[in-house]
């Protein structure tokens, strides 16, 4: 079964530490794998995509890995800021080849940065 | 400047009253989505259009429905909206014949249901 697990299911943080927020999924064929930022009541926004070559990605503050052979992935989040708040969502890609690939999200990583 | 607009930002209507949810977007993209997202719970696909075509998702209920007149615009329609149709309403654009593309949201319809 296609699945994207996330973990850890909401967190808590202190404004300027580290964290890393963790994807483990079971899709096949898998095509890519992008990190969302969601902010309460608005839409997804991009953070990274990675495809099965790529095994680090870089965003400004965030930093995602793959691991396409565990079929694991991590988002790294640098010196948060309170504005980092939001749900961040893990999104595999099936498909092979120019088809259009069927997305699974994972249900999120709530993050909370408190001052 | 805004890529994927969806109108309004949020709906109020009641129960049984048919609502139509708006989506545009100025990106050109060939394939528009409708996601439905309750709280706390990751989107859910009910249907796209790759250009004119429409795919719908096997478990969307026949309650939804939706159109795109042309390719910047595409609609949402809820036939008669239940309680439990109270979520937030995402649209998404890509460009098609690649399966790499990023999909860009929408800001979201918040849908209440009185």
């Amino acid at each position: 079964k296609n699945q994207v697990e996330q973990s850890p299911q909401s967190l808590i943080i202190l404004e300027g530490k580290n964290c890393t927020l963790q994807c483990n999924y079971t899709v096949s064929p898998f095509s890519n794998l992008r990190w969302y930022k969601q902010d309460t009541g608005r839409g997804p926004v991009s953070l990274t995509i990675m495809t099965f070559s790529e095994n680090t990605k870089s965003n400004g503050r965030y930093t995602a890995t793959l691991d396409a052979d565990t079929k694991q992935s991590s988002l790294h989040i640098t010196a948060s800021q309170l504005s980092d708040s939001a749900s961040y969502i893990c999104v595999v890609s099936q498909g092979r080849g120019s088809t259009l690939g069927r997305l699974y999200f994972g249900r999120g990583t709530q993050l909370t940065v408190w001052p | 400047d805004a890529m994927v607009i969806q109108n309004p930002r949020y709906q109020v209507t009641q129960f049984g009253k048919p609502v139509t949810l708006s989506c545009s977007q100025t990106l050109n993209h060939n394939v528009m989505y409708w996601y439905q997202q309750k709280s706390s719970q990751a989107p859910k696909l009910l249907f796209h259009y790759y250009d004119k075509d429409f795919n719908n998702e096997a478990d969307t209920p026949d309650n939804f429905q939706s159109r795109r007149p042309n390719t910047s615009f595409c609609f949402l329609d809820i036939r008669s909206p239940g309680l439990g149709d109270a979520a937030m309403y995402l649209c998404a654009t890509q460009t098609g014949g690649a399966r790499g593309n990023e999909q860009f949201f929408g800001p979201g319809t918040r849908l209440t249901v009185l």
